[in-house]
Protein backbone atom coordinates (compact mmCIF):
# COMPACT_ATOMS: atom_id res chain seq x y z
CA UNK A 1 0.00 0.00 0.00
CA UNK A 2 1.07 3.28 0.01
CA UNK A 3 3.19 3.53 2.49
CA UNK A 4 4.22 7.18 4.67
CA UNK A 5 7.51 8.02 6.19
CA UNK A 6 7.85 10.44 8.22
CA UNK A 7 11.04 12.26 9.97
CA UNK A 8 12.39 12.14 12.95
CA UNK A 9 9.72 10.68 15.27
CA UNK A 10 11.38 12.65 17.77
CA UNK A 11 12.57 16.47 18.40
CA UNK A 12 13.43 18.06 21.76
CA UNK A 13 14.03 21.46 20.98
CA UNK A 14 13.98 25.28 22.98
CA UNK A 15 11.54 27.43 23.27
CA UNK A 16 11.76 30.18 19.93
CA UNK A 17 13.33 27.41 17.74
CA UNK A 18 12.31 26.45 14.27
CA UNK A 19 11.24 23.25 13.22
CA UNK A 20 10.87 21.17 10.75
CA UNK A 21 9.69 17.74 9.93
CA UNK A 22 8.75 15.98 6.67
CA UNK A 23 6.81 12.87 5.20
CA UNK A 24 7.58 11.04 2.09
CA UNK A 25 5.87 8.34 0.12
CA UNK A 26 6.99 5.70 -2.57
CA UNK A 27 3.56 6.47 -4.17
CA UNK A 28 2.13 9.39 -5.18
CA UNK A 29 -0.59 11.65 -3.37
CA UNK A 30 -3.58 14.18 -4.61
CA UNK A 31 -3.81 15.53 -1.24
CA UNK A 32 -1.79 16.01 2.15
CA UNK A 33 -3.10 16.89 5.13
CA UNK A 34 -1.21 17.53 8.37
CA UNK A 35 -2.58 17.19 12.12
CA UNK A 36 -1.36 18.09 15.56
CA UNK A 37 -2.71 15.38 18.31
CA UNK A 38 -2.31 16.60 21.81
CA UNK A 39 -2.09 14.06 24.62
CA UNK A 40 -5.81 12.89 25.53
CA UNK A 41 -6.98 14.10 22.16
CA UNK A 42 -7.86 13.25 18.68
CA UNK A 43 -6.05 14.20 16.08
CA UNK A 44 -6.27 18.28 14.82
CA UNK A 45 -6.10 19.29 11.37
CA UNK A 46 -3.59 21.94 10.80
CA UNK A 47 -2.97 21.85 7.09
CA UNK A 48 -4.20 21.06 3.49
CA UNK A 49 -2.67 20.95 0.33
CA UNK A 50 -4.29 19.99 -2.73
CA UNK A 51 -1.84 21.22 -5.31
CA UNK A 52 1.69 20.02 -5.99
CA UNK A 53 4.14 23.09 -5.00
CA UNK A 54 1.49 24.52 -3.22
CA UNK A 55 2.83 26.57 0.31
CA UNK A 56 0.28 27.07 2.62
CA UNK A 57 0.69 28.97 5.95
CA UNK A 58 -1.56 28.52 9.09
CA UNK A 59 -0.18 31.53 11.54
CA UNK A 60 3.33 30.35 12.77
CA UNK A 61 2.91 27.04 10.33
CA UNK A 62 3.89 26.88 6.73
CA UNK A 63 3.50 23.20 4.54
CA UNK A 64 4.24 22.59 1.06
CA UNK A 65 3.06 20.31 -0.95
CA UNK A 66 6.60 18.75 -3.25
CA UNK A 67 6.32 19.21 -6.49
CA UNK A 68 6.84 15.31 -7.00
CA UNK A 69 3.64 15.26 -5.13
CA UNK A 70 5.89 12.26 -3.05
CA UNK A 71 6.44 14.64 0.02
CA UNK A 72 5.19 17.39 1.75
CA UNK A 73 7.42 18.97 4.90
CA UNK A 74 5.87 21.21 7.81
CA UNK A 75 7.66 24.12 9.60
CA UNK A 76 7.24 25.47 12.92
CA UNK A 77 8.81 28.96 13.14
CA UNK A 78 9.55 30.30 16.33
CA UNK A 79 8.47 27.40 18.74
CA UNK A 80 6.55 28.04 21.85
CA UNK A 81 5.32 25.23 24.84
CA UNK A 82 1.88 24.66 23.07
CA UNK A 83 3.32 23.86 20.43
CA UNK A 84 4.02 20.24 22.26
CA UNK A 85 2.33 17.35 20.56
CA UNK A 86 2.42 14.80 18.09
CA UNK A 87 2.11 15.73 14.35
CA UNK A 88 1.03 13.17 11.77
CA UNK A 89 1.40 13.90 7.85
CA UNK A 90 -1.43 12.20 6.18
CA UNK A 91 -2.24 11.45 2.44
CA UNK A 92 -5.10 10.81 0.33
CA UNK A 93 -4.81 9.16 -3.23
CA UNK A 94 -8.15 9.74 -4.83
CA UNK A 95 -11.56 10.84 -4.50
CA UNK A 96 -12.78 7.74 -2.64
CA UNK A 97 -12.13 7.83 1.15
CA UNK A 98 -8.84 6.48 1.18
CA UNK A 99 -5.94 8.19 3.76
CA UNK A 100 -2.65 7.33 4.58
CA UNK A 101 -0.89 8.46 8.08
CA UNK A 102 2.65 8.51 8.83
CA UNK A 103 3.71 7.55 12.44
CA UNK A 104 4.11 10.90 13.54
CA UNK A 105 6.62 13.34 15.09
CA UNK A 106 6.51 13.79 19.30
CA UNK A 107 7.66 17.57 19.33
CA UNK A 108 8.85 18.33 22.75
CA UNK A 109 9.71 22.31 23.74
CA UNK A 110 11.72 23.11 26.45
CA UNK A 111 10.93 26.85 28.20
CA UNK B 1 -14.22 20.96 19.89
CA UNK B 2 -14.12 19.38 16.47
CA UNK B 3 -18.19 18.53 16.22
CA UNK B 4 -17.27 14.82 16.74
CA UNK B 5 -18.14 13.50 20.38
CA UNK B 6 -16.66 9.85 21.28
CA UNK B 7 -17.90 8.15 24.11
CA UNK B 8 -17.16 6.81 27.12
CA UNK B 9 -13.63 8.78 27.03
CA UNK B 10 -12.02 5.73 28.97
CA UNK B 11 -13.04 1.85 29.07
CA UNK B 12 -11.30 -1.02 30.88
CA UNK B 13 -12.75 -4.20 30.36
CA UNK B 14 -12.22 -7.94 30.33
CA UNK B 15 -11.47 -10.60 27.45
CA UNK B 16 -14.94 -12.28 28.08
CA UNK B 17 -17.01 -8.78 28.43
CA UNK B 18 -19.31 -6.92 26.01
CA UNK B 19 -18.84 -3.55 25.67
CA UNK B 20 -19.63 -0.71 22.74
CA UNK B 21 -17.99 2.63 21.63
CA UNK B 22 -20.43 5.57 20.53
CA UNK B 23 -19.72 8.36 18.53
CA UNK B 24 -21.80 11.47 17.01
CA UNK B 25 -21.08 13.92 14.52
CA UNK B 26 -22.58 16.95 14.43
CA UNK B 27 -21.02 18.50 11.21
CA UNK B 28 -23.61 17.29 8.97
CA UNK B 29 -21.11 14.86 6.88
CA UNK B 30 -21.78 11.58 4.79
CA UNK B 31 -18.80 9.38 5.83
CA UNK B 32 -18.21 8.19 9.01
CA UNK B 33 -14.32 5.94 10.05
CA UNK B 34 -13.17 4.28 12.70
CA UNK B 35 -9.66 3.91 13.50
CA UNK B 36 -6.52 2.26 15.93
CA UNK B 37 -4.26 3.86 17.27
CA UNK B 38 -1.61 2.27 19.15
CA UNK B 39 1.73 3.69 20.63
CA UNK B 40 4.48 4.92 17.86
CA UNK B 41 2.29 3.12 15.00
CA UNK B 42 0.68 5.19 12.18
CA UNK B 43 -3.57 4.84 12.80
CA UNK B 44 -4.82 2.32 11.57
CA UNK B 45 -8.15 2.13 9.47
CA UNK B 46 -10.74 0.17 10.69
CA UNK B 47 -13.98 0.13 9.25
CA UNK B 48 -15.66 3.17 6.42
CA UNK B 49 -19.08 4.31 6.19
CA UNK B 50 -20.80 6.30 3.65
CA UNK B 51 -24.37 7.12 3.87
CA UNK B 52 -24.42 4.40 5.82
CA UNK B 53 -22.92 1.37 4.02
CA UNK B 54 -20.13 0.08 5.14
CA UNK B 55 -17.45 0.75 2.52
CA UNK B 56 -14.34 -0.52 3.46
CA UNK B 57 -13.05 -3.48 6.35
CA UNK B 58 -10.00 -3.51 6.58
CA UNK B 59 -9.31 -7.56 7.75
CA UNK B 60 -10.45 -6.57 11.21
CA UNK B 61 -11.22 -9.59 13.20
CA UNK B 62 -14.69 -10.33 14.26
CA UNK B 63 -14.66 -9.34 17.28
CA UNK B 64 -14.78 -5.41 16.41
CA UNK B 65 -18.46 -4.94 15.19
CA UNK B 66 -19.18 -2.01 14.02
CA UNK B 67 -22.94 -0.59 13.15
CA UNK B 68 -23.97 3.34 11.56
CA UNK B 69 -27.24 3.41 11.92
CA UNK B 70 -27.93 6.74 10.64
CA UNK B 71 -25.13 9.61 9.35
CA UNK B 72 -24.78 11.13 12.97
CA UNK B 73 -24.11 7.93 14.30
CA UNK B 74 -21.51 5.39 14.50
CA UNK B 75 -20.82 1.86 16.67
CA UNK B 76 -18.33 -0.21 17.54
CA UNK B 77 -19.26 -3.62 19.19
CA UNK B 78 -16.41 -5.17 20.53
CA UNK B 79 -16.44 -9.13 22.29
CA UNK B 80 -13.92 -11.37 23.67
CA UNK B 81 -11.30 -8.64 23.07
CA UNK B 82 -7.63 -8.95 23.55
CA UNK B 83 -5.09 -7.83 25.83
CA UNK B 84 -3.58 -6.48 22.09
CA UNK B 85 -6.64 -4.79 21.61
CA UNK B 86 -6.06 -2.32 24.20
CA UNK B 87 -5.25 1.36 22.38
CA UNK B 88 -6.93 4.60 21.86
CA UNK B 89 -9.96 4.55 19.35
CA UNK B 90 -10.81 7.12 16.84
CA UNK B 91 -14.06 8.30 15.15
CA UNK B 92 -13.44 10.40 12.16
CA UNK B 93 -16.06 11.89 9.76
CA UNK B 94 -16.28 13.88 6.62
CA UNK B 95 -18.54 14.96 4.39
CA UNK B 96 -17.20 12.38 1.33
CA UNK B 97 -17.48 12.85 -1.93
CA UNK B 98 -14.64 15.33 -4.07
CA UNK B 99 -11.35 15.49 -2.73
CA UNK B 100 -11.42 18.89 -0.93
CA UNK B 101 -14.72 17.56 1.05
CA UNK B 102 -12.76 14.67 2.17
CA UNK B 103 -11.34 16.27 5.16
CA UNK B 104 -11.43 14.10 8.27
CA UNK B 105 -12.45 15.25 11.81
CA UNK B 106 -11.63 13.41 14.46
CA UNK B 107 -13.03 12.58 17.72
CA UNK B 108 -11.34 12.56 20.73
CA UNK B 109 -11.16 8.96 21.30
CA UNK B 110 -11.51 6.19 23.89
CA UNK B 111 -8.57 5.06 25.45
CA UNK B 112 -9.61 1.01 25.88
CA UNK B 113 -7.66 -1.21 28.21
CA UNK B 114 -8.19 -4.99 27.96
CA UNK B 115 -7.11 -6.63 30.95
Amino acid sequence: GQQLNQSPQSMFIQEGEDVSMNCTSSSIFNTWLWYKQEPGEGPVLLIALYKAGELTSNGRLTAQFGITRKDSFLNISASIPSDVGIYFCAGQLGANNDMRFGAGTRLTVKP
Amino acid sequence: ETGVTQTPRHLVMGMTNKKSLKCEQHLGHNAMYWYKQSAKKPLELMFVYNFKEQTENNSVPSRFSPECPNSSHLFLHLHTLQPEDSALYLCASSQGGGLAKNIQYFGAGTRLSVL
